[in-house]
């Protein structure tokens, strides 16, 4: 079954620390990774896919098959990234993408 | 550019009176629909999904359905809503180009029954 795991609900981190986001999937073929960011008041956004191999705002993700984990990544963090912060996968069905999410993680970034 | 609409912004209602939630797109056509639910602690959940007109493909067993009548228009009901529909309402589309083509959603319905 396809499934996303985000083991951490909340995560609070001072500013200029590194941030590690964590993100396990399990699906049966090829995956395709995403990062999503919701910040306060706005609507949910892509923040980077594994496919484009970017650095976005700072944040880095690497697809690890072997351990099937997608982490998010940033070695100084911002005031600016407390969000909350959603993984997903796509994959298909019948030829249809499906967009998978896990449950989140609230990133704090404390002063 | 590509916009996605999504209204009304909140909505209060009753126990079982009927729900319509509608979601429009710009800019593009033939696109891969959505409808997620988004609770606190759950993440989102796929609701519904379309590749289009008159497709539709609901991912769990519940109160809700989804129609798509138009190429860009895709619309959430109910037609007797329960206590646990209450929640927030996310419309997302896609190209549909391929897996690693991302979504993009709305802003979101806030619907509270009471």
């Amino acid at each position: 079954a396809q499934r996303v795991t985000q083991p951490e609900k909340l995560l609070s981190v001072f500013k200029g620390a590194p941030v590690e986001l964590k993100c396990n999937y399990s699906y049966s073929g090829s995956p395709e990774l995403f990062w999503y960011v919701q910040y306060s008041r706005q609507r949910l956004q892509l923040l980077l896919r594994h496919i484009s191999r970017e650095s976005i705002k700072g944040f880095t993700a690497d697809l690890n098959k072997g351990e099937t984990s997608f982490h998010l990544k940033k070695p100084f963090a911002q005031e600016e990234d407390s969000a909350m912060y959603y993984c997903a996968l796509s994959g298909t069905t019948s030829g249809t993408y499906k967009y998978i999410f896990g449950t989140g993680t609230r990133l704090k970034v404390l002063a | 550019s590509q916009t996605i609409h999504q209204w009304p912004a909140t909505l209060v209602q009753p126990v079982g009176s009927p729900l319509s939630l509608e979601c429009t797109v710009e800019g593009t056509s033939n696109p891969n629909l959505y409808w997620y639910r988004q609770a606190a602690g759950r993440g989102l959940q796929l609701l519904f999904y379309s590749v289009g007109i008159g497709q539709i493909s609901s991912e769990v067993p519940q109160n809700l359905s989804a129609s798509r009548p138009q190429d860009r228009q895709f619309i959430l009901s109910s037609k007797k809503l329960l206590l646990s529909d209450s929640g927030f309402y996310l419309c997302a589309w896609s190209s549909g180009q391929g897996g690693n083509s991302p979504l993009h959603f709305g802003n979101g319905t806030r619907l509270t029954v009471t």
